[in-house]
C-alpha cells in the first residue's frame, strides 16, 4: 500500500542521547515535512524539503536537523535530546511544486518520550 | 503570513445530529484550504480541499465545506453525524508559491454521543 512509513512507532530516550526518526515515502512526492504535535499547540512545522537535495526551516527548527539525500527518505535527527522534545512527530509528503499547494499525506507518527 | 483559527476546541453532538466545525483563516490572496481528520493514534487524513471554483466542496465520508471569502471562513459540515466521526479535525491554509507548506489550526475534538 502506497504511503508514508515512519519508524520507530514509539521510543523512550534518555536526555542527551542522539536519535534519528525515519521517514520513507513511496509516492514519489517531491515535498516532505516534519511536524511535532503537542496538546493544545496543534501541528508545528519543524523542517521541510521542497525537493531532494534541499531543506528549509519551519516554525520550530531548533534542536532538530534533517537531510534529503533522495526523493523517498527524509530523516529527522535530534542531536542531543531534551525533555521539551517529548512529542508526537509526524512526517508528511505532498506532490507540490513552486506555485501549487497540494494536500499532504501523513504517516502514523512516532511517539517520543525524553526522560 | 497566513494563519488559521479554529474557535471551538471541543464539540459534542448526538449521533444523527448535524455538525458544523468552524474555521477562519487569514491570508491576503485566495488561499488553498484543507480539512483533515485525525483518529486516535493515527496521522491526519485529508477530508476535502478548496483551490478555486465552486465555493461548496464535497469531501469523503459525507463531509462538505463552504468557502466564504467575505467572512474568511471555511466551515466543515455534515448533515448527520455517525459515531465513527468522533476524532480531531484540523483546518489548514496554504499559500500560492509556498510549495505545499500549510499552516494548521489547533484542531477541534469531536465527541459523538449515542
Amino acid at each position: 500500500i502506497a504511503g508514508i512509513t515512519q519508524a520507530p512507532t514509539s521510543q523512550i530516550l534518555a536526555a542527551g542521547r542522539r536519535m534519528t526518526l525515519r521517514c520513507t515515502q513511496d509516492m514519489r512526492h517531491n515535498a516532505m515535512y516534519w511536524y511535532r504535535q503537542d496538546l493544545g499547540l496543534g501541528l508545528r512545522l519543524i523542517h521541510y524539503s521542497n525537493t531532494a537535495g534541499t531543506t528549509g526551516k519551519g516554525e520550530v527548527p531548533d534542536g532538530y536537523s534533517v537531510s534529503r539525500a533522495n526523493t523517498d527518505d527524509f530523516p529527522l535527527t535530534l542531536a542531543s535530546a531534551v525533555p521539551s522534545q517529548t512529542s508526537v512527530y509526524f512526517c508528511a509528503s505532498s506532490d507540490s511544486v513552486a506555485e501549487e499547494n497540494q494536500p499532504q499525506h501523513f504517516g502514523d507518527g512516532t511517539r517520543l518520550s525524553i526522560l | 503570513a497566513q494563519s488559521v483559527t479554529q474557535p471551538d476546541i471541543h464539540i459534542t453532538v448526538s449521533e444523527g445530529a448535524s455538525l458544523e466545525l468552524r474555521c477562519n483563516y487569514s491570508y491576503g490572496a485566495t488561499p488553498y484550504l484543507f480539512w483533515y481528520v485525525q483518529s486516535p493514534g493515527q496521522g491526519l487524513q485529508l477530508l476535502l480541499k478548496y483551490f478555486s471554483g465552486d465555493t461548496l466542496v464535497q469531501g469523503i465520508k459525507g463531509f462538505e465545506a463552504e468557502f466564504k471569502r467575505s467572512q474568511s471562513s471555511f466551515n466543515l459540515r455534515k448533515p448527520s453525524v455517525h459515531w465513527s466521526d468522533a476524532a480531531e479535525y484540523f483546518c489548514a491554509v496554504g499559500a500560492r508559491g509556498n510549495a505545499g507548506k500549510s499552516t494548521f489550526g489547533d484542531g477541534t475534538t469531536l465527541t459523538v454521543k449515542p
